[in-house]
């Protein structure tokens, strides 16, 4: 069964800052998929970056970076230059290694990360 | 402003009563899912169609009913709902083209079971 852990219920980070939300996973598939979504109080979640297992590269979304290890199964999510509007819980999640008849996936998801931006 | 529409924003209801979400997406992604979220928890999924045919249901008690009428379109029958089902309910939608692509959600029903 796969897995994923964030350790960080809560995360303070001054406005213009950079911050590290960490999520570590645990899977025995050869193939995979890591989401991060940041869900604002409001509700809605907000897909922000995706890492495959098979990408050499780091993803980069703006001022999103994943920092992938998968040696030690972590995908940190770095974000530059911190705003207040950046003020959001944050989920990592990790798609299940079988696609559903007709199409979509199952996301196992962490427990989150609060992150509160000051000024 | 989202790409998935969720209606009602906020539904209070009693226990006898019965009502339904909606959720439209006119992405055309052919995966829909729902999902319920408690307070500070992650989302659990509920139900998966792809493609209009139920493919997943996450042992949901049967007072939750999905309907997916065609595939811009996915509704949540209430009924005979208990104070522990007060929860956001959250409705996503997903290309259905490969299973990297990221799901795409709503921003959720509040609902609230007096």
């Amino acid at each position: 069964a796969q897995k994923i852990t964030q350790t960080q219920p809560g995360m303070f980070v001054q406005e213009k800052e950079a911050v590290t939300l960490d999520c570590t996973y645990d899977t025995s598939d050869q193939s995979y998929g890591l989401f991060w979504y940041k869900q604002p109080s409001s509700g809605e979640m907000i897909f922000l970056i995706y890492q495959g297992s098979y990408d050499e590269q780091n993803a980069t979304e703006g001022r999103y970076s994943l920092n992938f290890q998968k040696a030690r199964k972590s995908a940190n999510l770095v974000i530059s230059a911190s705003q207040l509007g950046d003020s959001a819980m944050y989920f990592c999640a990790m798609r299940e290694d079988f696609i559903l008849t007709g199409g979509g996936n199952k996301l196992t998801f962490g427990t989150g990360t609060q992150l509160k931006v000051e000024l | 402003d989202t790409e998935v529409t969720q209606t009602p924003k906020h539904l209070v209801m009693g226990m006898t009563n019965k009502k339904s979400l909606k959720c439209e997406q006119h992405m055309g992604h052919r995966a829909m899912y729902w999902y319920k979220q408690k307070a500070k928890k992650p989302p659990e999924l509920m139900f998966v169609y792809s493609y209009e045919k139920l493919s997943i249901n996450e042992s949901v008690p049967s007072r939750f009913s999905p309907e997916c009428p065609n595939s811009s379109l996915l509704n949540l029958h209430l009924h005979a709902l208990q104070p522990e089902d007060s929860a956001l309910y959250l409705c996503a939608s997903s290309p259905g083209q490969g299973e990297d692509q990221p799901q795409h959600f709503g921003d959720g029903t509040r609902l609230s079971i007096l």
